[in-house]
C-alpha cells in the first residue's frame, strides 16, 4: 500500500520564476492538505482540497493556488516566487469519509530553494 | 498569540534521562491533539494522539489539561534513537487543517 509521495524531491528556482508540486495521497485518502516548513519551524497550513475544490485556506497570498484532480491527486502552484518562499513543502492526506479519523499522513515533502 | 505554543528546546539529555515536554493552545474550542515527530529534513510522522483521560505508549506518555490549554509529552528511558523535533498539534473542528506548533528539538547523547 503506496502511501503518500510527492514529486520533484527537490527543486531550485529563481526570484520570479512559477512552480509546480505534485502530490499523490494514500491509498483509499480523499483530501489533500498542503503545508509549507521553513527552517527552525513548524509546518503552516496552506489549503486543503477535497471533491475538487479548495475547502480552507491558511493565511498565504494569492501567489499560492492548487487544484485537485478527479484521481484525488493534486498540485500545489507558486508564482512570482521570492526568497522567502524558500522551504519544505509538504503534502498531508486524510479521509473525510474513512475510518482514519482525524489523522493526517505526510509525504516526504519537496524542498523548494529560490535563489 | 500563537495558536500553538511549545518550549523552545533544544533539549540535550542524557541516555536514560527523563524529559518533559509542554504544549499550550490558545483556541478553547479544539478537539483533537497530537504529538508528531519529525527527524532532520523527513517529514512528521504521527507519534501518538493526546486523549482526555491521558494516555501511554511504552516509554512515552501523554497528557491533555483541557482547562488550562495544555499538552505534554513525557519520554522516559531516552534512547539515542529519541533525537528528533517533536511537534504539538491541535485541530478546532474535525476535518479541519492540523495547527502545529514550532517544534523542540531532542538531542540524546550517549
Amino acid at each position: 500500500d503506496a502511501g503518500v509521495t510527492q514529486s520533484p524531491t527537490h527543486l531550485i528556482k529563481t526570484r520570479g520564476q512559477q512552480v509546480t508540486l505534485r502530490c499523490s495521497p494514500k491509498s483509499g485518502h480523499d483530501t489533500v492538505s498542503w503545508y509549507q516548513q521553513a527552517l527552525g519551524q513548524g509546518p503552516q497550513f496552506i489549503f486543503q482540497y477535497y471533491e475538487e475544490e479548495e475547502r480552507q485556506r491558511g493565511n498565504f497570498p494569492d501567489r499560492f493556488s492548487g487544484h485537485q484532480f478527479p484521481n484525488y491527486s493534486s498540485e500545489l502552484n507558486v508564482n512570482a516566487l521570492l526568497l522567502g518562499d524558500s522551504a519544505l513543502y509538504l503534502c498531508a492526506s486524510s479521509s473525510k469519509t474513512g475510518t482514519d479519523g482525524y489523522e493526517q499522513y505526510f509525504g516526504p515533502g519537496t524542498r523548494l530553494t529560490v535563489t | 498569540r500563537k495558536e500553538v505554543e511549545q518550549d523552545p528546546g533544544p533539549f540535550n539529555v542524557p541516555e536514560g534521562a527523563t524529559v518533559a515536554f509542554n504544549c499550550t493552545y490558545s483556541n478553547s474550542a479544539s478537539q483533537s491533539f497530537f504529538w508528531y515527530r519529525q527527524d532532520c529534513r523527513k517529514e512528521p510522522k504521527l507519534l501518538m494522539s493526546v486523549y482526555s483521560s491521558g494516555n501511554e505508549d511504552g516509554r512515552f506518555t501523554a497528557q491533555l489539561n483541557r482547562a488550562s490549554q495544555y499538552i505534554s509529552l513525557l519520554i522516559r528511558d531516552s534512547k539515542l534513537s529519541d533525537s528528533a523535533t517533536y511537534l504539538c498539534v491541535v485541530i478546532v473542528y474535525y476535518g479541519q487543517n492540523f495547527v502545529f506548533g514550532p517544534g523542540t528539538r531532542l538531542s540524546v547523547l550517549p
